[in-house]
């Protein structure tokens, strides 16, 4: 089993709706993060918690929420979607403890209509 | 905010031949580290380097952070057709603080 699941994998949905992408860890890590992906642009940090009780803006955090229910479970919420949060979503880990590199999951492709 | 700049964007090679690709900034960053993003995944981290002038190799793979900490490059010898994906720069000032990540160099190796 992966250590960082995202779901879904893939997602097309409509202008306005909202949406919801899920991430679970079984690293144990206390942080977790939320990239975009769009083509050429590398990856950009949208929100990202170093444990349950703390949230924090990225580079690009507008139209863009998140909730850390628990230290395994991070979601990314669009609350009303736009054609141009059409990206690839990356959802990451990293121990704080031992300041080791991030690790991702594999991604959820989004297309917004 | 701080960037890195990524060069080049994308290479096109043989099978076989050596490959460099490397990251600049304007800021001092105390960790450069390197991913490879194979088509349909995560990236993955393949080098991690921590101090100033430091070469790290893995297997074919080689990376040094510079010793004005702006920069940083990784080689890869002998390519081979796997080697195909994105790879990506990425730096940090401290563990409390977040990734900056290059824009990424495309690689493409022809048999």
């Amino acid at each position: 089993d992966a250590d960082v699941t995202q779901t879904p994998r893939n997602r097309i949905t409509k202008t306005g709706k909202r949406i919801m992408l899920e991430c679970s860890q079984t690293k144990g890590h206390d942080r977790m993060y939320w990239y975009r992906q769009d083509p050429g642009l590398g990856l950009r940090l949208i929100y990202y918690s170093f444990d349950v009780k703390d949230i924090n803006k990225g580079e690009i955090s507008d139209g863009y929420s998140v909730s850390r229910q628990a230290q395994a479970k991070f979601s990314l919420s669009l609350e009303s979607a736009i054609p141009n949060q059409t990206a690839l979503y990356f959802c990451a880990t990293s121990d704080g403890y031992s300041n080791q590199p991030q690790h991702f999951g594999d991604g959820t492709r989004l297309s917004i209509l | 905010g701080q960037q890195l700049n990524q060069s080049p964007q994308s290479m096109f090679i043989q099978e076989g031949e050596d490959v460099s690709m490397n990251c600049t900034s304007s800021s001092i960053f105390n960790t450069w580290l390197w991913y490879k993003q194979d088509p349909g995944e995560g990236p993955v981290l393949l080098i991690a380097l921590y101090k100033a002038g430091e070469l790290t190799s893995n297997g074919r793979l080689t990376a040094q952070f510079g010793i004005t900490r702006k920069d940083s490059f990784l080689n890869i010898s002998a390519s081979i057709p796997s080697d195909v994906g994105i790879y990506f720069c990425a730096a940090r000032n401290s563990g409390y603080s977040t990734l900056t990540f290059g824009k990424g160099t495309m690689l493409l190796v022809s048999p």
